[in-house]
C-alpha cells in the first residue's frame, strides 16, 4: 500500500509569503489519482486541486498544484489570511488515501 | 446548489450500533459513487469505505478496520447514502463525512455527524 508522507506537519508563515506543501509518495503515483484538499477548524475538508494540477471549482488561482512519480507540491503563491488551515494531500490505489496533513499556521 | 447533509450520529456504548445516514442533492446522486471518510479527535482524514453507482455495478468496499462491522448502502430513489456501523469500538470514535466521488478525488462533502462511543 503506497504511504503518503506529509513533512513538515507544521508551517509557519506570515501573511503575503509563498507557502510550499510537499507530499511525498511511497511509491510512484499516477498525477491522475493527486488530489489536495483544505481544512480549517470545525470544517468539513474542501477540494482544492485534482490530478495534480487542476484547480475545483471556485479556487483562487494562488493555490497551484505541481509535481510527479512520487514527489508533489501544493504552492500558494501569496499566503491570504484565510489561507491558515489544514492541508492533506490524498491518492487514490485501491481507494483514496490521505497524508497526515501540514498544518500552515500564522508566523 | 449542491448540499451533503449526514444526520445519525450520537453517543453509544461499545458493541453497540449506530446507522448513519447522508441526504445529498444538487448533482446526479445516482450516478455517482458515494464514500465515507471519518476524523478521529485531533487526528487526520481515514477512507471508511464506498458504495459505487448501480450503473457501475453497485458494489461496496470498506477499509480493513471497519470490514465485517460496517455496511454502506445506498437508496436512489431518495437520494441517500447510509452507513450501518455495528459491533462499534472505541477507536471509531470520529466525526464522519459523506463525500461523493468524481473521478479519483472527493468532490462534495457534508459537514460530518459525531458518533462518540464510550461506555
Amino acid at each position: 500500500e503506497i504511504v503518503l508522507t506529509q513533512s513538515p506537519g507544521t508551517l509557519s508563515l506570515s501573511p503575503g509569503e509563498r507557502a510550499t506543501l510537499p507530499c511525498r509518495a511511497s511509491q510512484r503515483v499516477s498525477s491522475t489519482y493527486l488530489a489536495w484538499y483544505q481544512q480549517k477548524p470545525g470544517q468539513a475538508p474542501r477540494l482544492l486541486i485534482y490530478g495534480t494540477s487542476t484547480r475545483a471549482t471556485g479556487i483562487p488561482d494562488r493555490f497551484s498544484g505541481s509535481g510527479s512519480g512520487t514527489d508533489f507540491t501544493l504552492t500558494i503563491s501569496r499566503l491570504e489570511p484565510e489561507d491558515f488551515a489544514v492541508y492533506y494531500c490524498q491518492q487514490y490505489g485501491s481507494s483514496p488515501l490521505f497524508g497526515q496533513g501540514t498544518r500552515l499556521e500564522i508566523k | 446548489e449542491v448540499q451533503v447533509v449526514e444526520s445519525g450520529g450520537g453517543l453509544v456504548k461499545p458493541g453497540g450500533s449506530l446507522r448513519l445516514s447522508c441526504a445529498a442533492s444538487g448533482f446526479p446522486f445516482s450516478n455517482a459513487w458515494m464514500t465515507w471518510v471519518r476524523q478521529a479527535p485531533g487526528k487526520g482524514l481515514e477512507w471508511v469505505g464506498r458504495i459505487k453507482s448501480k450503473t457501475d455495478g453497485g458494489t461496496t468496499d470498506c477499509a480493513a478496520p471497519v470490514k465485517g462491522r460496517f455496511t454502506i448502502s445506498r437508496d436512489d430513489s431518495k437520494n441517500t447514502l447510509y452507513l450501518q456501523m455495528n459491533s462499534l469500538k472505541t477507536e471509531d470514535t470520529a466525526v464522519y463525512y459523506c463525500t461523493a466521488q468524481s473521478g479519483y478525488h472527493l468532490k462534495y462533502w457534508g459537514q460530518g455527524t459525531l458518533v462518540s462511543v464510550s461506555s
